[in-house]
C-alpha cells in the first residue's frame, strides 16, 4: 500500500522543548517537502529536499531543522527557537514526470499544539 | 500583489448546481496549475492539474486555464454536499521551482 505516512497525528509540546515530526513515503519519490498551515492561511513552505543528503530552506525555515539521510524519510524538528509552533504540519512528496512537472502528494498531517 | 489570489469564501451553492472557483496568479512564467481539495481537518488531495490553455474535464470537474489573463478556474458540475471543502489553487513555475499555494476557497454545498 503506497503512500505517505506522518506520525504522530497529534502532538503536544511544552514550551522550550524540541519535538520531531516523522514523515515516511514508499512512493519512490525523489523530492519531499514540509509545510505549515495555520487557520485561515495557505500552506507555507518550511523546508524541501530534492535529493538525499540535500535540502533547502523554504519561506519560513527559522526555528525548524530537517535531515534527509534516506530517500524514504524526511523528519522535521521543531525547535524551542520557533516562537509560535502551534499549527497543522503537512509533509508532501513528488517526482518529476516527463514534462518535468512536480505533482505533490500529501501525507495526513500532524497537528502540533504547544501547551 | 499576492502570488496567488483566491476568494476565501465561503461560496454557497445549492445541491445540483455548478460551483465556480476562481484563481488569479501573478507570475506569468507559471507552467502548470494544480487544484487540491481539503476537507476540514484533513490534508490536501489532488483533484486536477492543467498545463495548457483551455478546458480539461475529469468527471464532474472542469479546469479552465487562460494564461494571457493569468486566470485559472475550477468548475464542479452537479455539486454534492460531499464537495463541501476548501479548494486550493497552486501554480507551478516548472523545473526545480517550488509550487505556490493559494489560501483556498471554502465551498459549501447546501442540500
Amino acid at each position: 500500500d503506497g503512500g505517505i505516512t506522518q506520525s504522530p497525528k497529534y502532538l503536544f509540546r511544552k514550551e522550550g522543548q524540541n519535538v520531531t515530526l516523522s514523515c515516511e513515503q514508499n512512493l519512490n519519490h525523489d523530492a519531499m517537502y514540509w509545510y505549515r498551515q495555520d487557520p485561515g492561511q495557505g500552506l507555507r513552505l518550511i523546508y524541501y529536499s530534492q535529493i538525499v543528503n540535500d535540502f533547502q530552506k523554504g519561506d519560513i525555515a527559522e526555528g525548524y531543522s530537517v535531515s534527509r539521510e534516506k530517500k524514504e524519510s524526511f523528519p522535521l524538528t521543531v525547535t524551542s527557537a520557533q516562537k509560535n509552533p502551534t499549527a497543522f504540519y503537512l509533509c508532501a512528496s513528488s517526482m518529476k514526470d516527463l514534462l518535468l512537472t512536480d505533482t505533490q502528494y500529501f501525507g495526513p498531517g500532524t497537528r502540533l499544539t504547544v501547551l | 500583489q499576492k502570488e496567488v489570489e483566491q476568494n476565501s469564501g465561503p461560496l454557497s451553492v445549492p445541491e445540483g448546481a455548478i460551483a465556480s472557483l476562481n484563481c488569479t496568479y501573478s507570475d506569468r512564467g507559471s507552467q502548470s496549475f494544480f487544484w487540491y481539495r481539503q476537507y476540514s481537518g484533513k490534508s490536501p488531495e489532488l483533484i486536477m492539474s492543467i498545463y495548457s490553455n483551455g478546458d480539461k474535464e475529469d468527471g464532474r470537474f472542469t479546469a479552465q486555464l487562460n494564461k494571457a489573463s493569468q486566470y485559472v478556474s475550477l468548475l464542479i458540475r452537479d455539486s454534492q454536499p460531499s464537495d463541501s471543502a476548501t479548494y486550493l489553487c497552486a501554480p507551478y513555475l516548472g523545473g526545480y521551482q517550488k509550487v505556490t499555494f493559494g489560501i483556498g476557497t471554502k465551498l459549501q454545498v447546501i442540500p
